[in-house]
């Protein structure tokens, strides 16, 4: 049974960093594009950051651009997501989601419960 | 990037009547859309792929058409628990962006 369970969301102040976990299991997800996707509260659902199976090619939206960073560390079969200098509009649950294919050009279908992150001073 | 308008932003019907969902993509995505469905405090759940193949354990009464910049979500007869809300996403180009959602409510 594919699982995903995301860690490490808290609250944190203006400026500061965290690093997100997703922890997978049921499947191998060196093989599969592998993606953070945030939803604030009460909004939609807005793509962060992914990283393909194919190459570890790693993708992020405009508004994360240097900023974040993704990783995955496959002897753990786990995905990562630091998240620096964050913004009060970062606020958001991050989901972890594994992608279709290993492309970076993908749907998801799997996701995990999500983490939220709160940032507040 | 690729915008994707849903519409309508809210669906009131009742239980065993006809869901009608649109997405309109602001150009064309070919057949490479997706519609995720996503019920408060949960995770979205893939339904629909490549604009009309339906997902692994997913009841045929929801079904998906279109192809280029057109595309819509149908439930045949809603249950209960369909009452939820809808996302469309797109895989043509990057980033792979989501519609902003539509909510299907209980009238």
């Amino acid at each position: 049974e594919v699982q995903l369970l995301e860690s490490g969301g808290g609250l944190v102040q203006p400026g500061g960093s965290l690093r997100l976990s997703c922890a997978a299991s049921g499947f191998s997800s060196s093989s599969h594009a592998m993606s953070w996707v945030r939803q604030a509260p009460g909004k939609g659902l807005e793509w962060v950051s992914l990283i393909s199976g194919s190459n570890d090619g790693t993708y992020y939206a405009d508004s994360v651009k240097g900023r974040f960073t993704i990783s995955r560390d496959n002897s753990k079969n786990t995905l990562y997501l630091q998240v620096n200098s964050l913004r009060a509009d970062d606020t958001a649950v991050y989901y972890c989601a594994k992608g279709r294919t290993s492309w970076y050009l993908t749907y998801f279908d799997f996701w995990g419960q999500g983490t939220l992150v709160t940032v507040s001073s | 990037e690729i915008v994707l308008t849903q519409s309508p932003a809210t669906l009131s019907l009742s239980p065993g009547e006809r869901a009608t969902l649109s997405c309109r993509a602001s150009q064309s995505v070919s057949s490479y859309l997706a519609w995720y469905q996503q019920k408060p405090g949960q995770a979205p759940r893939l339904l629909i792929y490549d604009a009309s193949n339906r997902a692994t354990g997913i009841p045929a009464r929801f079904s998906g058409s279109g192809s280029g910049t057109d595309f819509t979500l149908t439930i045949s007869s809603l249950e209960p628990e369909d009452f939820a809300i809808y996302y469309c996403q797109q895989r043509d180009s990057w980033p792979g962006t989501f519609g902003q959602g539509t909510k299907v409510e209980i009238k």
